[in-house]
């Protein structure tokens, strides 16, 4: 079983709805989660960090971290399509010392016009 | 500025052939991290540096691959004897490593696009 799951998808949504993103995982050590955005062929891009348990807001991007139930969340609001991409989620147990992501396998986003 | 680079772009050998992938950090970036990634799938970590050191090299996957960072800069991946399973997308990526209080700063890991490598 994998330190980190996630669902693949694709999830195909229209424009303007919100979307739900989660990843769960195994490692209790994880105390940094972040949400990363991959375009195709692109590298991914960072969206949100979140440390220990607890939400962050930023914009239309909301992250949740429940470590009592090792799970995360990342919401979207009023989607665009421009929102399309894959959604990476990774961890680590530190932001010292060694520093290496784990991630999950990625949801494939599709927002539709 | 200028973000992380990495070159080729693309990459298509014959199996048993050696290869060579480079990344450039962000000027300034202490830490380099190496990550493979797979079809349909995350990055998986390779090997990190602070500096010119590789500080943990436990997610390379066998002695054919290797990573050197002899200026604490530039990085090169090195790969021998090519397999047709080595065939993925190589990330760089590189951030600072700032001591700070946990939750308040984060040492970002900025990701280069990739090099693409078919093994054929």
């Amino acid at each position: 079983q994998k330190e980190v799951e996630q669902d693949p998808g694709p999830l195909s949504v229209p424009e303007g709805a919100i979307v739900s993103l989660n990843c769960t995982y195994s490692n209790s050590a994880f105390q940094y989660f972040m949400w990363y955005r991959q375009y195709s062929r692109k590298g991914p891009e960072l969206l949100m960090y979140t440390y220990s348990s607890g939400n962050k807001e930023d914009g239309r991007f909301t992250a949740q971290v429940d470590k009592s139930s090792k799970y995360i969340s990342l919401f979207i609001r009023d989607s665009q399509p421009s929102d399309s991409a894959t959604y990476l989620c990774a961890m680590s147990a530190s932001d010292t010392g060694r520093r290496a992501l784990t991630f999950g396998s990625g949801t494939r986003l599709q927002v539709q016009p | 500025g200028a973000g992380v680079s990495q070159t080729p772009s693309n990459k298509v050998t014959e199996k048993g052939k050696y290869v060579e992938l480079r990344c450039d950090p962000i000027s300034g970036h202490t830490a380099l991290y190496w990550y493979r990634q797979s079809l349909g799938q995350g990055p998986e970590f390779l090997i990190y540096f602070q500096g010119t050191g590789a500080a943990d090299d436990s997610g390379l996957p066998n002695d054919r691959f290797f990573a050197v960072r002899p200026e604490g800069s530039v990085s090169t991946l090195k790969i021998q004897r090519t397999e047709r399973g080595d065939s993925a997308v190589y990330l760089c990526a590189s951030s600072l490593s700032r001591q700070g209080n946990p939750g308040l700063s984060y040492n970002e890991q900025f990701f280069g696009p990739g090099t693409r490598l078919t093994v054929l």
